[in-house]
Order: structure tokens, then C-alpha cells, then sequence
């Protein structure tokens, strides 16, 4: 099954810096989504990568699909409180160009913190 | 659109008793998910509906659980004889699938258990 791993685990970073968060997936990734939890709360999307190379930004985030490496990167400029968060990655297990696609596995989240 | 919305947000029952969610997702969506999440883990999928149809179920998901969407429109996801085990966040998330197009995921709130 598509397994997908998220480092770091958790992060905790100052006010103003950059940071990058990473996904890796044992499998050939079709497509990848970005998605950011608060506490307690449901999923919000954030974005959705389909082509290798791809890059898009919202806002201060950025995330990069690299399919030859199976990897996605998602990049926050100069956080800010607001960023805090569980950020999660999430693929679909089968290829998308087939039409079979069913469900987003996702992996484990990452725990960021923003401190003043 | 209003989103996706679920109900009730919070549920306490004692072990044995039977609880049901509801899930009502965007109107336009012809696809429905039910994922579970626990604590510092990322949502497991649980089922998916396309319209009407149960399309697929977890081999996770028990015999105790059972999951309905009688018109294609909202969804109720049912655990009978709860145990301690089944504490957890119970998400719904729906989407407009078109074929080959992999569209987000959007996702409620959550409905959080706790099973004492």
C-alpha cells in the first residue's frame, strides 16, 4: 500500500524564519495535497501538486512535487503564529490517468510550532 | 457553500452502547469519505460512497461499524457496541469526482468520540 512518511515529526521554529517540510512515498506518486489541521479541527486544503516538478504557492507556502525522488517539499517564508499547525500529506494510492483513483492515504503530520 | 458539515462534534458514550454520526457534505460532491484519526496520527480511511454506492470499506472496519448514503446526498456512519478502542475523530470528506481529474478532498470538522 502506499506508505507515505513525513519528516520532520514536529518542528519548532521562530517567528520570521523559513522552514521546509518533507513527504515521501514508497510508491510512484500520481498526485500529492497538502492539507493543514488545528487542533481539534477538520483538514484544510492547501494544494494540490500533479505533475513532476510542479510548484505552487499560497500566500508564504510553496510546496514542489519531485516525482523521480517520489518527494514533495512544502516551504513556509518568514512564519508567523498563524502557521501553526499539523501539516499532512496525502496521495491517492492508485494512478490517477487510470480513472481508479478511490482514496487519499496520508501520512503521519508534521507538528509545527511558532514561537514569538 | 456552506462546506462540509458533521454532526455532533463531540460524543461521550459508555462501552456497549451504540452511537451514529452524520456527515452532510458539499451539495454539488457526488463523493463521500469517512476517515478516523487518533492522536498524533494522520486520518485512516475508514469508506467511501460515489453517489449512493459504497464503493469501497477498509479491512479495518469491523463488522460493528456500518455506513450509509440512502440518497446520495448525506451520510450516517454507525458503530454499534462502541469499545474503548473506538475513540477517536471520526472526519467526513467529500468531493466532485470527474473521472480522471484527482480532485481535494474538503473536509468537516470532525466528530470527536470518547468512548468510556
Amino acid at each position: 500500500s502506499q506508505e507515505l512518511e513525513q519528516s520532520p515529526q514536529s518542528l519548532i521554529v521562530q517567528e520570521g524564519k523559513n522552514l521546509t517540510i518533507n513527504c515521501t512515498s514508497s510508491k510512484t506518486l500520481y498526485g500529492l495535497y497538502w492539507y493543514k489541521q488545528k487542533y481539534g479541527e477538520g483538514l484544510i486544503f492547501l494544494m494540490m501538486l500533479q505533475k513532476g516538478g510542479e510548484e505552487k504557492s499560497h500566500e508564504k507556502i510553496t510546496a514542489k512535487l519531485d516525482e523521480k525522488k517520489q518527494q514533495s517539499s512544502l516551504h513556509i517564508t518568514a512564519s508567523q503564529p498563524s502557521h501553526a499547525g499539523i501539516y499532512l500529506c496525502g496521495a491517492y494510492k492508485e494512478g490517477l490517468n487510470t480513472g481508479t483513483a478511490s482514496k487519499l492515504t496520508f501520512g503521519t503530520g508534521t507538528r509545527l510550532q511558532v514561537t514569538l | 457553500d456552506t462546506g462540509v458539515s458533521q454532526n455532533p462534534r463531540h460524543k461521550i458514550t459508555k462501552r456497549g452502547q451504540n452511537v451514529t454520526f452524520r456527515c452532510d457534505p458539499i451539495s454539488e460532491h457526488n463523493r463521500l469519505y469517512w476517515y478516523r484519526q487518533t492522536l498524533g496520527q494522520g486520518p485512516e480511511f475508514l469508506t467511501y460512497f460515489q453517489n449512493e454506492a459504497q464503493l469501497e470499506k477498509s479491512r479495518l472496519l469491523s463488522d460493528r461499524f456500518s455506513a450509509e448514503r440512502p440518497k446520495g446526498s448525506f451520510s450516517t456512519l454507525e458503530i454499534q457496541r462502541t469499545e474503548q478502542g473506538d475513540s477517536a475523530m471520526y472526519l467526513c470528506a467529500s468531493s466532485l469526482w470527474g473521472g480522471r481529474a484527482g480532485s481535494p478532498l474538503h473536509f468537516g470538522n470532525g466528530t470527536r468520540l470518547t468512548v468510556t
